[in-house]
């Protein structure tokens, strides 16, 4: 089963603006992580953000997790065509150290140019 | 270094018929993990091998097997194939499989589609 959700499903933005994703979960996790698809291949990682952590930054990427409410959030700022791709949060629960990963819906990004 | 590499990129079937799907991990990774994608259902996890044992699976009926060989390699078989297992297979590899600190690393995944 799903261990979260993301909002909103699909997002349409024009080139140059931030685009803000939001990711709930449901139990205690380790650590959260976020992954990028373009066109139903493959997943590439993003950025990973633990659970004692409240921000990371990444270039043009902004994470944020706030786990007493079970959220985390990814900002892109300046946008590019190129950023247009489904974008997931995954998590690792806290009672499991192995390469589970439990994925959210996603949201689907799309950057006009 | 290269990426992880799945093999074969498409795949047709039939109900009944079986399937196997390969995954090589970048080198030196011991963690293979496998997971389902549809648009009904999502990203679903399967199962993770690792030094040739599964160490965890999901919720997926028995059809669903998997194998680990001592050069890391993975393979998944589905058995008595079924419509609803039309999906993109993808594969991941880590280098332990440590969930609180190791980032996986994903392949192109198998697009399987059964008829």
């Amino acid at each position: 089963s799903q261990q979260g959700e993301e909002d909103p499903q699909a997002l349409s933005i024009q080139e140059g603006e931030n685009a803000t994703m939001n990711c709930s979960y449901k139990t205690s996790i380790n650590n959260l992580q976020w992954y990028r698809q373009n066109s139903g291949r493959g997943l590439v990682h993003l950025i990973l953000i633990r659970s004692n952590e409240r921000e990371k930054h990444s270039g043009r990427l902004r994470v944020t997790l706030d786990t007493s409410k079970k959220s985390s959030s990814l900002l892109i700022t300046a946008s590019r065509a190129a950023d247009t791709a489904s974008y997931f949060c995954a998590t690792v629960p806290l009672s499991s150290n192995t390469g589970k990963l439990i994925f959210g819906q996603g949201t689907t990004l799309q950057v006009k140019p | 270094k290269a990426g992880v590499t799945q093999t074969p990129r498409y795949l047709i079937k039939t109900r009944g018929q079986q399937v196997t799907l390969s995954c090589s991990p970048i080198s030196g990774h011991r963690s293979v993990s496998w997971y389902q994608q549809t648009p009904g259902q999502g990203l679903q996890f399967l199962f993770e091998y690792f030094s040739e044992t599964q160490r965890n699976k999901g919720n997926f009926p028995g059809r669903f097997s998997g194998r680990q060989f001592s050069n890391s390699r993975s393979e998944m078989n589905v058995s008595t194939l079924e419509l609803g297992d039309s999906a993109l297979y993808l594969c991941a590899s880590s280098l332990e499989g440590r969930g609180t600190s190791e980032t996986q690393y994903f392949g192109p995944g198998t697009r399987l589609l059964v008829l």
